[in-house]
């Protein structure tokens, strides 16, 4: 099993509906992130938790939250999504602040 | 502020070829420099590293060289494969910062 878990993998919904996209790490890791992948724009961040208390906003947070429900669990809300948050995202972990992070599979959404 | 800039993509070569794909930083404090690979359809994982000046990451047949007087980190490897094809992010953290800062990523095609 993979030590870093995106669940959907894929999801196709319309605009102004609510998706939640949700990680779950089995590394024991206390640091968490959401980044964002475009073509060409490369990873962008949109949100990073140190611990289950801390919750802190990346570059592109607008348009977006999310929970930390547990050490293990992070997960990414887009309250009413739109059609330019079309992306892939990606959970990752790290046990500090090392640089090296450990990336799920990423969530593939498309908001027609 | 503390940017990443890689040669845009995508790169073609043929098996067996030389491979270098550039990388520049700009950063305020001292970096810590890496490179990430991207393999179809998966997440991202760390390649190599190089936490300071002169130090040479290597992995897989990668390296880069970590040069602080040309700000840059760039990947080589002497004999490319066709299961190098992958997108290639260079990265980096200011110690004592909290975020990797990617660059936007070159897609690398190798053909037999």
């Amino acid at each position: 099993d993979a030590d870093v878990t995106q669940t959907p993998r894929n999801r196709i919904t319309k605009t102004g509906k609510r998706i939640m996209l949700e990680c779950s790490q089995t590394k024991g890791h206390d640091r968490m992130y959401w980044y964002r992948q475009d073509p060409g724009l490369g990873l962008r961040l949109i949100y990073y938790s140190f611990d289950v208390k801390d919750i802190n906003k990346g570059e592109i947070s607008d348009g977006y939250s999310v929970s930390r429900q547990a050490q293990a669990k992070f997960s990414l809300s887009l309250e009413s999504a739109i059609p330019n948050q079309t992306a892939l995202y990606f959970c990752a972990t790290t046990p500090g602040a090392t640089g090296e992070l450990f990336f799920g599979e990423g969530s593939r959404l498309t908001v027609l | 502020g503390n940017s990443v800039t890689q040669m845009e993509g995508p790169v073609t070569l043929s098996e067996e070829a030389f491979l270098t794909i550039n990388c520049t930083y700009t950063a305020t404090g001292y970096p810590s420099l890496f490179w990430y690979v991207q393999y179809p359809g998966e997440g991202l994982q760390l390649l190599l590293k190089a936490t300071k000046a002169d130090d040479k990451g290597s992995n897989k047949g990668f390296e880069a060289t970590y040069r602080k007087e040309t700000t840059s980190f760039h990947l080589e490897k002497g004999s490319v494969q066709v299961s190098d094809s992958a997108v290639y992010f260079c990265a980096l953290i200011i110690q004592g910062a909290q975020k990797l800062v990617f660059g936007q990523g070159t897609r690398l095609t190798i053909n037999p």
